[in-house]
């Protein structure tokens, strides 16, 4: 049973351009979570989505920044106009339900906008 | 606003105990967790504890909990060169435990 799979590991943009981050939970798990973690910081808690519903967005900034979990395929997060600021490590969670006992996390996506 | 404080630095020597203390601000969390990140990889679940517990312990790992001070500790036995990473302490931000609030990481270096 694979892991919680994200890609790709490394993403390299420039200024304005789309950055689209995938992430494939573990089977059987039906919940995904995202979180970000700036240089030398802990993680902040993004976004929380079930197949095809956004459940808690509390952590999202609120301009160029979605996700979805459609009910085929990963879920991806996507940050549109990239500035340097959005350069971090994001990370996707999935659990089999709701919670963080049993969550597990990717390996993260390193964005770097130049 | 909630909020996890870790120190950031402990440095011990290989088969020495690691103490990595935690403190936390909300008191309505149901679970506390340790995870573990190495160079470059996601964050491993170490344990958790649940909010009425005092303490945990499975096999080198212990997890102490004082609720009253808000407190939250790991201890690592016998600490070995391979439990160098950061540690990082969470709360639950919400009942259903669906958001994860993290300190910014304790970095244990191992020497041999």
């Amino acid at each position: 049973n694979a892991g919680v799979m994200q890609n790709p590991r490394h993403l390299v943009r420039r200024r304005g351009q789309e950055a689209r981050l995938r992430c494939s939970p573990m089977k059987g798990h039906s919940h995904v979570y995202w979180y970000r973690q700036l240089p030398e910081e802990g993680l902040k808690f993004m976004v929380y989505l079930q197949k095809e519903n956004i459940i808690d967005e509390s952590g999202m900034p609120k301009e160029r920044f979605s996700a979805e979990f459609p009910k085929e395929g990963p879920s991806i997060l996507r940050i549109q106009q990239v500035v340097r600021g959005d350069s971090a490590a994001y990370f996707c969670a999935s659990s089999p339900g709701r919670g963080g006992t049993e969550a597990f996390f990717g390996q993260g996506t390193r964005l770097t906008v130049v | 606003g909630e909020d996890v404080e870790q120190s950031l630095f402990l440095s011990v020597r290989e088969g020495d105990s690691s103490v990595i203390n935690c403190t936390y601000t909300d008191s309505s969390s149901t679970y506390l967790y340790w995870y573990k990140q190495e160079p470059g990889a996601g964050l491993q679940l170490l344990t958790y504890i649940f909010s009425n517990m005092d303490m945990k312990q499975d096999q080198r790992l212990t997890v102490l909990l004082n609720k009253k001070d808000k407190h939250l500790s790991l201890r690592i036995a016998d600490t070995q060169t391979g439990d160098s990473a950061i540690y990082f302490c969470a709360e639950t931000e919400n009942q259903a435990g669906t958001a994860l609030i993290f300190g910014k990481g304790t970095t244990l270096s191992v020497s041999s």
